[in-house]
């Protein structure tokens, strides 16, 4: 398996531009995490999917953070508009059923000026 | 609500000798997972140990171990001859095996290992 896959790897926007973060978790996997990761804040958890449904969201920052999960396969991760304080780096992890390590891609590595 | 606390932000190793990465959790669940990943300066994040919380004798990977006391709601890792290429950011995690099982991270401990 590929593991899984984050894209883009790098994203520079200007403020106010929407910014959309991909990953496609691994195959079998029904857990899906977002982090957030910046030297200040660590490891922030933003939102949980199991089964493709949300099931906590509370580590979402604000009203312009959204994420979908329209599939098993595939989950996307929108900021819109964007600010220079959403500069981090998103990673997207994935676990199969029970209690078992998470995965993670790559991260996308966001800077916004 | 679950809480992960690593206390050391920053340790030093001489190579070849061992060290212990300590980690303090608090939750009202009693069937949990604990988890240690260890991020290099490259950025990705690597999963090393798991420690289940009814196993019975603890978690060993390689040079990797989990010092794993129940009472003390404490999950140490141990890393034995350490190597260069230990140097890095390590992170403890934990995740409930309840319906919304979400996995939680402490602050992490930079470990530098010195030759």
């Amino acid at each position: 398996d590929a593991g899984v896959i984050q894209s883009p790897r790098h994203e520079v926007t200007e403020m106010g531009q929407e910014v959309t973060l991909r990953c496609k978790p691994i195959s079998g996997h029904n857990s899906l995490f977002w982090y957030r990761q910046t030297m200040m804040r660590g490891l922030e958890l933003l939102i949980y999917f199991n089964n493709n449904v949300p099931i906590d969201d509370s580590g979402m920052p604000e009203d312009r953070f959204s994420a979908k999960m329209p599939n098993a396969s595939f989950s996307t991760l929108k900021i819109q508009p964007s600010e220079p304080r959403d500069s981090a780096v998103y990673f997207c992890a994935s676990s199969a059923p029970g209690n078992t390590e998470a995965f993670f891609g790559q991260g996308t590595r966001l800077t916004v000026v | 609500a679950q809480k992960i606390t690593q206390t050391q932000p920053g340790m030093f190793v001489q190579e070849k000798e061992a060290v212990t990465l300590d980690c303090t959790y608090d939750t009202s669940d009693p069937s949990y997972g604990l988890f240690w990943y260890k991020q290099p300066s490259s950025g990705e994040m690597i999963f090393l140990i798991y420690q289940g919380s009814y196993d019975q004798q603890n978690a060993t990977e390689g040079r990797y171990s989990l010092n794993f006391q129940k009472a003390r709601k404490s999950a140490n890792l141990v890393i034995s001859a350490s190597q260069l290429g230990d140097s890095a950011m390590y992170f403890c995690a934990m995740r409930p095996y309840n319906a919304g099982n979400m996995l939680t991270f402490g602050g992490g401990t930079r470990l530098m290992v010195k030759p």
